[in-house]
Order: structure tokens, then sequence, then C-alpha cells
């Protein structure tokens, strides 16, 4: 059962334009949630984190928004550059999960100059 | 620099054979995690330990076993009894309870001769 989805498994942008990467959950006791980056052959880094009290945590670049009532959430990458081209990973967890994330299947985004 | 170091970053393992995967931090951070990535899929979680001495099965843990003798290492040893092993690992750490954010490896591909 997959308590996290990423449905796009890729986006292609062009550099200067907006990226948006959605996820969608099941779990209603996810309470955080954050994006991760993976380079391949690399571990993920994080990138930015978003709690449920909230609806909008901001980085630079980097937004993301959560609709808790629709059970979804986005990364807002603008303006887009060909450094971002990578693996984006949501994850989420529960109210007293002990950190334990549970991730996306991932969406492979690809930024063109 | 602190961060996580994990050995080897390429792994084969024979028909039968135990491997060990080593996972060494000096962030000082009381949990640590393994997780496998399988190519299209998430990141699942095999085993994490919140304190030395002390761990619990993940979602995916047999055919694995682990060991948390001190706080900076919490090596993953796969067993022949793990069917599939062929996978990307990742070890990752975070401060504790918390601190939702975990902070990766380098990973280590391993392969089925």
């Amino acid at each position: 059962d997959q308590q996290v989805k990423q449905n796009s498994p890729s986006l292609s942008v062009q550099e200067g334009r907006i990226s948006i990467l959605n996820c969608d959950y099941t779990n209603s006791m996810f309470d955080y949630f954050l994006w991760y980056k993976k380079y391949p052959a690399e571990g993920p880094t994080f990138l930015i984190s978003i709690s449920s009290i909230k609806d909008k945590n901001e980085d630079g670049r980097f937004t993301v928004f959560l609709n808790k009532s629709a059970k979804h959430l986005s990364l807002h990458i603008v303006p887009s550059q060909p450094g971002d081209s990578a693996v984006y990973f949501c994850a989420a967890s529960a109210i007293g999960g002990f950190q334990k994330l549970v991730f996306g299947t991932g969406t492979r985004l690809l930024v063109s100059p | 620099d602190g961060g996580i170091t994990q050995s080897p970053k390429y792994l084969f393992r024979k028909e039968g054979q135990n491997v060990t995967l080593s996972c060494e931090q000096n962030l000082n951070h009381d949990a640590m995690y393994w997780y496998r990535q399988d190519p299209g899929q998430g990141l699942r979680l095999i085993y994490y330990s919140q304190i030395v001495n002390d761990f619990q099965k993940g979602d995916i843990a047999e055919g694995y076993s682990v060991s948390r003798e001190k706080k900076e290492s919490f090596p993953l040893t796969v067993t022949s009894a793990q069917k599939n092993p062929t996978a990307f690992y990742l070890c990752a750490s975070s401060p504790g309870e918390g601190s939702e954010k975990l902070f990766f490896g380098s990973g280590t591909q391993l392969s089925v001769l």
C-alpha cells in the first residue's frame, strides 16, 4: 500500500520556467512533509519541509504548498535551473512516528537550457 | 567535516554469501536508519535504531540484520536469506526525537554475481 504517491515519474521543463512537482498521501496521521533531492549514485539531500500547521513554506527558489483537505502537496521551483535536474522524493512522517519517513517513488526533473 | 560515510560504494555478493555494509557517522546523532532503493521505487525502510544497543525492524527487514554497539556505527548485514538483494542501500541519521530531517550517506550499490 503506497501511502505517499508521486504519480509523475518524470517532468521536463525549460530553464527559467516554473517546475511543479506533485505528491499525494493517504495517511491522515501524517503531520510533517519533506522534499529530498537526489543525484544518481548519491544519497538524497534535504531540500525543504512543511508542518501540517502551515499551508506554505518558502526557501529561496523553492516553495512547498500543503493542502491537507486534499492530502496533496506540491513543490514549486522558480526559476528552474539546469542544476535542478535530479530525482525529487516527497516524504512524510506520522504523529509519533519518530522520523520513520515514508517516501514516494520520486519524480525525475530535467531542466533543459 | 561532519557526515555519514558508507562503504564500500560498490559490493558484489555471491549466492549464499552474507555481506556487511558499513555506515559510520560523526554527527553525534542518536538515530540511524537503513533504506533500500530499487529502480522506479521509493526508499523503503529496512531497520532503524533510536539509541545504542536498540533497533527495530522497518517495513522490509526479512533477510537483513543490524547491530548498534556504538553510537557512530550501524552496520547492515545482507544475509543469504535475502533472495533479491540487488539494490542501492542508503544509510541515514537524525538528531533524534523532535527532528524529522534525515541526513543520508552516499549509498552502496549491491549486486549479485
